[in-house]
């Protein structure tokens, strides 16, 4: 199956300086990517959607400025945290969608995830 | 807006009992619908996928799903588990009126006793 990276799969920082995770679809491209949150015990929240290219758009109460997000290329896409809080510490996914489609249309292949906490 | 529920959280059976997960969403439309698994450390995993045909569609690992339209439901099931079911599963929905955007359910933490 296709293969979603992300580094680092875990980082702890200092309240205030900012976190960049990269998301990397190994074997297939992607022109989108998800960034999906996942709080202790509970389902993955979506936050943006990433697109080769262009802007991200961001889900409702998603703060842009905060969560900074680059698909500068078809396999790489970034997640920014800025002056992060003890609040932002959090499970981080991503998940990407090839470009062909095909059968594998509406299908998306999840990383591993990155957890940040933030002292 | 599309919306996923998964009825259970948590769900603790022994090994060989059968397993059924339920899940219904909201959204009217053409939907394609996914169970994915969620390993202890692991990252999400695909079990299996509908998007049309066959309403009983199989996956991997001896699970099944079936679509009941007039039920907006996709419940998950396996005749026999192994501990090695021990994980969280999650339903979910996409479609191409909401972008393609996939929303989960809540999950279910499934424990299998040896």
């Amino acid at each position: 199956g296709a293969v979603v990276s992300q580094h680092p799969s875990r980082v702890i920082c200092k309240s205030g300086t900012s976190v960049k995770i990269e998301c990397r679809s190994l074997d297939f491209q992607a022109t989108t990517m998800f960034w999906y949150r996942q709080f202790p015990k509970q389902s993955l929240m979506l936050m943006a959607t990433s697109n080769e290219g262009s802007k991200a758009t961001y889900e409702q109460g998603v703060e842009k400025d905060k969560f900074l997000i680059n698909h500068a290329s078809l396999t790489l896409s970034t997640l920014t945290v800025t002056s992060a809080h003890p609040e932002d510490s959090s499970f981080y996914i991503c998940s990407a969608r090839p470009s062909g489609g095909g059968d594998r249309t509406g299908e998306l292949f999840f990383g591993e995830g990155s957890r940040l906490t933030v002292l | 807006a599309q919306s996923v529920s998964q009825h259970n959280h948590h769900v603790i059976l022994s090994e060989a009992a059968s397993l059924e997960l339920g899940c219904n969403y909201s959204y009217g439309g053409t939907v394609n619908l996914f169970w994915y698994v969620q390993y202890p450390g692991q990252h999400l995993q695909l079990l299996l996928k509908y998007f049309s045909g066959d309403p009983l569609v199989k996956g991997i690992k001896g699970f099944e799903a079936e679509f009941i339209k007039s039920k907006f439901s996709f419940n998950l099931r396996k005749p026999s588990v192994q501990w090695s079911d021990t994980a969280e599963y999650f339903c979910a929905v996409n479609s191409k009126a909401a972008g393609n955007k996939l929303t989960f359910g809540g999950g279910t933490r499934v424990l299998v006793k040896p």
